[in-house]
């Protein structure tokens, strides 16, 4: 079964301290790949995507996706947290070429000042 | 609209009762999202429009659970015999055609409890 894993629901994180968020998918064929962030009283945003091409994927707010295609992984990164990342954190996956997005659990990020 | 817009926001329900939620998608936007977010869980997969095509219902988990969208643009969500199990936020999105590559924009989403 198509499936997204995170493998961490809560992370605390002071101040520019490192980020790394893992995502590994369970999905047939060629992928599309997303993170989506959802900061506190708003709605759900895309992060950034992957579509094909340079695996390593820049996104805003300084933060970057590198896809793993023989490791079937997705994990978030941004070298120096801030505040305001707080938020929470979603890994995506859908088909090339299907319409139905399937996401994981959910990573909650806390960041201290 | 700049947006896409759901409504109500919240909505509080007696267990039995029927409620409908309403998602006005972004202009121009031909494919329409339904899915669902309860409590520590991530996003379930309700229901996909597209255009005129006829709808994907694979995700409604229940036959108390329907959707319509009129005109191409307005989709309804229609929940009848609410239970409290059904108590969740349901988030709307639409993207510009149908294939999820091109990424989601979501509403902000309606809470619905059930009492």
């Amino acid at each position: 079964a198509q499936s997204v894993s995170q493998h961490n629901h809560h992370v605390i994180l002071s101040e520019a301290a490192s980020l790394e968020l893992g995502c590994n998918y369970s999905y047939g064929g060629t992928v599309n790949l997303f993170w989506y962030v959802q900061y506190p009283g708003q709605h759900l945003q895309l992060l950034l995507k992957y579509f094909s091409g340079d695996p390593l994927v820049k996104g805003i707010k300084g933060f970057e996706a590198e896809f793993i295609k023989s490791k079937f992984s997705f994990n978030l990164r941004k070298p120096s947290v801030q505040w305001s990342d707080t938020a929470e954190y979603f890994c995506a996956v859908s088909n090339t070429g299907g319409f139905k997005t399937i996401f994981g659990a959910g990573t909650r990020l806390f960041v201290k000042a | 609209g700049a947006g896409v817009s759901q409504s109500p926001s919240n909505k509080v329900t007696e267990k039995g009762k029927d409620v409908e939620l309403r998602c006005d998608p972004i202009s121009g936007h031909t494919a329409l999202y339904w899915y669902r977010q309860s409590l520590g869980q991530g996003l379930e997969f309700l229901i996909y429009f597209q255009g005129n095509s006829a709808p994907d219902k694979s995700g409604l988990p229940s036959d108390r659970f329907s959707a319509e969208r009129t005109g191409g643009s307005v989709s309804t969500l229609t929940i009848q015999r609410t239970q409290q199990e059904d108590s969740a936020v349901y988030l709307c999105a639409s993207s510009p055609e149908g294939q999820a590559s091109y990424g989601y924009t979501f509403g902000s989403g309606t809470r619905l409890t059930v009492v």
